[in-house]
């Protein structure tokens, strides 16, 4: 089996920066993916390749990846952005794909 | 603009089987490099990865699921199924279905992901 490991919940200020994270041992050669997931929708693509943003996303959503280590951040959060957050990957050998447990981000 | 919708029993009785239909609408199932997933969430818990199709009839399952899982296409109805048998309390969740998009790297290197989703469809399972 295979795991991203996601911390549960991030708390910010509206303004402030959220940075989750998700930690995955074949992140250094697969792309990692986020969704945000509002309370009662479907999941909604915010970052895709690492780093690339959806058409329709806002610029203040950002994606980065290092090791095994891949981050999505939220420069000067709002109230709005406050979901839960999923990555989304694949094993080493590319035939497994598997979510992160998710992270609650609160704006309050 | 492509949208995904799925359909089927709310409600399943245990060890039978839980079939489920997604229709793409504002596009064909047929055009360009797409997977077909399906993925479901538990009330109140993450999100589980359970297979995908490609419009070719090839198939890749989750090996947690695989022994009970079945993924179909119909192109033309443009609609793509899940089979999950013998079904229990642990398989309640709610059931999205998602277009994949294929990037292909090298004839022997593609990945794919999810950009496009249904609505999610709660299936119950109890008796």
């Amino acid at each position: 089996s295979y795991e991203l490991t996601q911390p549960p919940s991030v708390s910010v200020s509206p303004g402030q920066t959220a940075r989750i994270t998700c930690s995955g041992d074949a992140l250094p050669k697969k792309y990692a993916y986020w969704y945000q997931q509002k309370s009662g929708q479907a999941p909604v693509l915010v970052i895709y390749e690492d780093s690339k943003r959806p058409s329709g996303i806002p610029e203040r959503f950002s994606g980065s990846s290092s090791g095994t280590l891949a981050t999505l951040t939220i420069s000067g959060a709002q109230a709005e952005d406050e979901a839960d957050y999923y990555c989304y990957s694949t094993d080493s050998s590319g035939n497994l794909w598997v979510f992160g447990g998710g992270t609650k981000l609160t704006v309050l | 603009q492509v949208q995904l919708q799925e359909s089927g029993p709310g409600l399943v009785k245990p060890s039978q089987t839980l079939s489920l239909t997604c229709t793409v609408s504002g596009g064909s199932i047929s055009s360009g490099s797409y997977y077909w997933s399906w993925i479901r969430q538990p009330a109140g818990k993450g999100l589980e990865w359970i297979g995908r199709i490609y419009t070719s009839g090839s198939t890749s399952y989750n090996p947690s699921l695989k022994s009970r899982v079945s993924i179909s296409v119909d192109t033309s109805k443009n609609q793509f199924s899940l089979k999950l048998s013998t079904v229990t309390a642990a398989d309640t969740a709610v059931y999205y279905c998602a277009r994949d998009i294929v990037v292909v790297v090298t004839p022997l290197y593609q990945y794919s992901y999810m950009d496009v989703w249904g609505k999610g469809t709660t299936v119950t399972v109890s008796s």
